[in-house]
């Protein structure tokens, strides 16, 4: 079974940019979650998606937004990017949602601004 | 809000040597997840602790929850350098928004 993918895997950005990052889940999962990593704030939650309704969101500006597909597929959205947006974006999927199930994560998205 | 705090921050640790990595969170839950994370790499899953008592193991690693004392402990016995990692724990909490929480890693080296 493929596991969770994520593209593209490294991106550079300027300041002022937008970025969209896209994760396709294991095949069946219909919950998929993103999440921030910098070394300073560590893992951080950004929102959840399940069967194409945002379903939990952690506490991010809303130039931060995502959204779902009928596949299950999502994509996080980035505008007017901020230096200190720079980090590690994980997104995990699991069959119903973490509170019922185990996550699985992908490998990733590094992004850096410039 | 639900604080996950895991101590120690770095551990050093020389081969065929114990140690405990300790896990703390501030409200009820009785979920809780550990993690590995290599350097540049995604997340690895090693335990999914859903009860009181639960303990689960695999190779030199045990994990165990205490729900009443708010408390996970990841244990490595007789460590090997393979297991140089950083370590996290997760926490869900049994009230309000379902978020996974995480705690601020635990960052194992591994001495031969």
């Amino acid at each position: 079974k493929a596991g969770v993918t994520q593209t593209p895997r490294y991106l550079i950005k300027t300041r002022g940019q937008q970025v969209t990052l896209s994760c396709s889940p294991i095949s069946g999962h219909r919950s998929v979650s993103w999440y921030q990593q910098t070394p300073g704030q560590g893992l951080q939650f950004l929102f959840e998606y399940f069967s194409e309704t945002q379903r939990n969101k952690g506490n991010f500006p809303g130039r931060f937004s995502g959204r779902q597909f009928s596949n299950s597929r999502s994509e996080m959205n980035v505008s007017t990017l901020e230096l200190g947006d720079s980090a590690l974006y994980l997104c995990a999927s699991s069959f119903l949602g973490v509170q019922y199930n185990e996550q699985f994560f992908g490998p990733g998205t590094r992004l850096t601004v410039l | 809000e639900l604080k996950v705090e895991q101590n120690p921050l770095f551990l050093s640790m020389q081969e065929g040597k114990n140690y405990t990595i300790y896990c703390n969170y501030s409200t009820t839950s009785d979920r809780l997840y550990w993690y590995r994370q290599d350097p540049g790499k995604s997340l690895e899953s090693l335990f999914v602790l859903l009860s009181n008592g639960a303990v689960k193991q695999e190779g030199r690693l045990m994990a165990s929850l205490d729900t009443k004392a708010r408390l996970s402990t990841l244990h490595i016995t007789a460590a090997v350098h393979d297991l140089s990692a950083t370590y996290f724990c997760a926490v869900i909490s049994n009230f309000g928004n379902e978020k996974l929480t995480f705690g601020t890693g635990t960052r194992l080296t591994i001495i031969p």
